[in-house]
């Protein structure tokens, strides 16, 4: 079946301007995942959705980064003001449910941002 | 809060068998899992580990001690196509997973 799927592959944007990714998790998986690598680091968890619980937001690194699930099913996050620390590649993962079944995610195949 | 720590790289031979080691800290504690990810590509999942003990997977083996908060991945037969990162990552109770910052795998023939 189709795997997680990102869009764009790659965003390249002034610094100051909005941009929005992109994810369609695997259908039927409930649970949502949003996490930022910067090169060579590992990942930096920033957002989950869990079915219609309100998401945990704990990770989001500043009130410039919003995210939202539409249907339960595909996910924007959205950078606003772009800074060059937001530069990094930002995946989504999915899993089936959140809890104990949470420790096999899937991965998308990430959106490389590069503000300039 | 959850913290891991794991080496940062390790180097080894074709055919040989590399251990990578994983301690964590945290409040609360589900298992610790590995993921593998090559240079541009995605994390994908390879081991969770629930209780103490080993669990094999083909040339893919996890330990974990929860009474050491100690876990660490072993890959035998190294091939060539093993050379990526490893990452270990621990599932705390209703929050999403915490990851290591990576291991990096050099295989050399």
């Amino acid at each position: 079946g189709a795997g997680v799927s990102q869009s764009p592959s790659n965003k390249v944007t002034e610094k100051g301007k909005d941009v929005e990714l992109r994810c369609d998790p695997i259908s039927g998986h409930t649970a949502l995942y949003w996490y930022r690598q910067s090169l060579g680091q590992g990942l930096e968890f920033l957002i989950y959705f869990q079915g219609n619980s309100a998401p945990d937001k704990s990770g989001l690194p500043s009130d410039r980064f919003s995210a939202e699930r539409t249907g339960g099913s595909v996910s924007t996050l959205t950078i606003q003001r772009t800074q060059q620390e937001d530069s990094a590649v930002y995946l989504c993962a999915s899993s089936r449910d959140y809890g104990t079944d949470s420790y096999e995610q899937y991965f998308g195949p990430g959106t490389r941002l590069t503000v300039t | 809060g959850q913290s891991l720590e794991q080496p940062s790289e390790v180097t080894a031979v074709e055919g040989a068998i590399v251990q990578i080691n994983c301690t964590y800290q945290t409040s609360g504690f589900y298992g610790l899992s590995w993921y593998q990810q090559h240079d541009g590509g995605a994390p994908t999942f390879l081991s969770y580990n629930a209780l103490d003990g080993l669990e094999e997977t083909g040339r893919f083996s996890s330990f974990l001690s929860r009474s050491d908060s100690y876990g660490y991945l072993l890959l035998q037969e190294l091939q060539m196509k093993d050379s990526a990162s490893y990452f270990c990552a621990v599932s705390p109770p209703q929050r999403a997973l915490t990851f290591g910052s990576g291991t990096r795998l050099q295989v050399q023939p």
